[in-house]
């Protein structure tokens, strides 16, 4: 069973459009991470966020952690290709020490 | 500045045959990560080091698999003999906090065992 599921597996959509990607679990996290990997690299951090309820903006990126703090979403506004990639959530769960990985969103955007 | 370094890219060995992957940490990051992963099984933690000293290995599968890390620029993670099941990318990542901080990760090697 997979601590972190993330939904959906595969997204694909055109140029413009928008998105919300999800990050859900039914366990507590202290605090919950969101990477991007590119096709035959390692992932890349976007943004951490650790507070109940906290959003966080990365220019079109829009990132919530529940307020439960057991899930956490991922919108982008007006995709663009450049943001095609593997998009991994990651979390350290309470009384833990390790981050452990969703298995991500592989999102496509089409030109 | 260098980023995490990793060799082989690629690698393609038979089953039974010895492999070593090889990491370069960022300079000054007291943590180092060896992660592998899979499309049914995702990211998954099989070790990590703290000042060059093992803190966790429960994630390494089985004794076929050991990590070593002589000193703060190397480490390595050895499967000996290989099986087409450890077929899978392997990544090291770096950290200069701890476990649950962000990770620098290395592009990974491309396992194929046959």
């Amino acid at each position: 069973t997979q601590l972190l599921e993330q939904s959906p597996q595969f997204l694909s959509i055109q140029e413009g459009e928008n998105l919300t990607v999800y990050c859900n679990s039914s366990s507590v996290f202290s605090s919950l991470q969101w990477y991007r990997q590119e096709p035959g690299e390692g992932p890349v951090l976007l943004v951490t966020v650790v507070t109940g309820g906290e959003v966080k903006k990365l220019k079109r990126l829009t990132f919530q952690f529940g307020d439960a703090r057991k899930d956490s979403s991922l919108h982008i506004t007006a995709a663009q290709p450049g943001d095609t990639g593997l998009y991994l959530c990651a979390g350290v769960k309470g009384g833990s020490e390790k981050l452990v990985f969703g298995k991500g969103t592989k999102l496509t955007v089409n030109p | 500045d260098a980023g995490v370094i990793q060799s082989p890219r690629h690698e393609v060995t038979e089953m039974g045959q010895e492999v070593t992957l090889r990491c370069k940490p960022i300079s000054g990051h007291d943590y180092l990560f060896w992660y592998r992963q899979t499309m049914m099984r995702g990211l998954e933690l099989l070790i990590y080091f703290n000042n060059n000293v093992p803190i966790d290995d429960s994630g390494m599968p089985e004794d076929r698999f050991s990590a070593k890390m002589p000193n703060a620029s190397f480490s390595t993670l050895k499967i000996q003999p290989s099986e087409p099941r450890d077929s899978a990318v392997y990544f090291c990542a770096s950290s200069p906090t701890g476990p649950g901080e962000k990770l620098f990760f290395g592009s990974g090697t491309q396992l194929s065992v046959l």
